[in-house]
This record gives structure tokens, sequence and C-alpha cells, in this order.
């Protein structure tokens, strides 16, 4: 799986967009980006994943720069509630068995 | 929405019992797994599973086996519990290309 790299904090206001940047320079044309968050004490939740197009769902947006390399999450309004820790995973097939690999992802603190 | 629970939030038990963790998903997912998750590791996969009654070994089996007679159901077991596999237990299920869905943890305790 291609490495990412993530930075490792974030401050957003609330109500602000929170726009969370993932460097994924190996990609592969094959890979997926997926984007998970952890809140504390709770098991992580999926949020988005592309390939190479954008996508929007009712979390958040996924923005995959041209060349693939790079990519942002954007939460549009942020609220307390996403305070939690982002993980930018890039991989092959999710379902191959092995263990997603987290890495130490961004985490985001939204402030009131 | 998928849904993805687990039998307990938290649970304590005590050195050399049997423990059973219970997973259940409504989506009707092919793929289950079974991770741990410790400070400063991240998640690891303990076990892992395709259809019904198939398994996987992951990452850190030892010390663990798993059952899964029907699609919805994948139940974690520590045979003889020990205070190393004091952890958080985190149950997921998937159907490509989509995401794996996780529950919400079990934090075990082992005294």
């Amino acid at each position: 799986d291609a490495k990412t790299t993530q930075p490792p904090s974030m401050d957003c206001a609330e109500g602000r967009a929170a726009n969370l940047p993932c460097n994924h320079s190996t990609i592969s044309g094959n890979e997926y980006v997926y984007w998970y968050r952890q809140i504390h004490s709770q098991g992580p939740q999926y949020i988005i994943h592309g390939l190479k197009n954008n996508e929007t769902n009712e979390m958040a947006s996924l923005i995959i720069t041209e060349d693939r390399k790079s990519s942002t999450l954007i939460l549009p309004h942020a609220t307390l509630r996403d305070t939690a820790v982002y993980y930018c995973i890039v991989r092959v097939d999710v379902d191959s068995g092995y263990a997603l690999n987290f890495g130490k992802g961004t985490s985001l603190l939204v402030t009131p | 929405d998928v849904k993805v629970t687990q039998s307990s939030r938290y649970l304590v038990k005590r050195t050399g019992e049997k423990v059973f963790l219970e997973c259940v998903q409504d989506m009707d997912h092919e793929n289950m797994f079974w991770y741990r998750q410790d400070p400063g590791l991240g998640l690891r996969l303990i076990y892992f599973s395709y259809d019904v009654k198939m398994k996987e070994k992951g990452d850190i089996p030892e010390g663990y086996s798993v059952s899964r007679e029907k699609k919805e159901r994948f139940s974690l077991i520590l045979e003889s519990a020990s205070t190393n596999q004091t952890s958080m237990y985190l149950c997921a299920s998937s159907s490509a290309p989509k995401g794996q869905f996780f529950g919400p943890g079990t934090r075990l305790t082992v005294l």
C-alpha cells in the first residue's frame, strides 16, 4: 500500500470549513484513497473514498489532485463533534483481508 | 446505514477465563474482521472471514480463535484470557470497494 503523510494536528473554528490534507505521492493507478476518523474511545468511522474523481457525501467532500499524489478531505461546516483523529489510507482493495494501516493521522480540534 | 454492533462496551475478566466477544452486522456483508487497538501500536488484525465458516489468520492470531456460523455474526474467542490481552477490540465488516465499517468497540480488561 502507498504511504501517506498527514499533518499531526490541526485546529478549526466551529462553523468553518476544515480542510485536511494528505500526501500520497507513490500512489498507484488502481489504488483508492480512503478517509476514516476515530472519535476518542469509539471505533473508527468510514467517511468517504475515491479513485480519481472528487467525491461528496453527507459527511464530507474528497478532492483528489489530477496527478493523484495528494488529496484533501473537506468538512464544510465543522462542529465540535467533528473533533477526532482523521486517517487517510491508500490501498488497492480494502477487503483484501489485510489490516488497515491507520498510521498516526491528523488530530483535528474544533473549537467554539 | 450500516450497523455493526458488539455485545459489550466494557468487559472485565479474570486470567484464565474463556471470553466470548460477539459482533453482528446488518448489511449482508461478506467480509468481517477482528482488530485490537493499543496505544502506540495502532490497529492490528487478529482474524478475518470472507464467508460463513471461513476464517483467516491476521497478524496476531495467537491466543485467539473465531467462529462464523452465520453471515451476520463473527465471534472472537479468547481461550484462556491473559493480562496482555487487555485491549480495545474492534469488529468491522465490509463489501468491496466500500470501506470497512466498525463497531463501537469492546474495552476488555483482564485482571
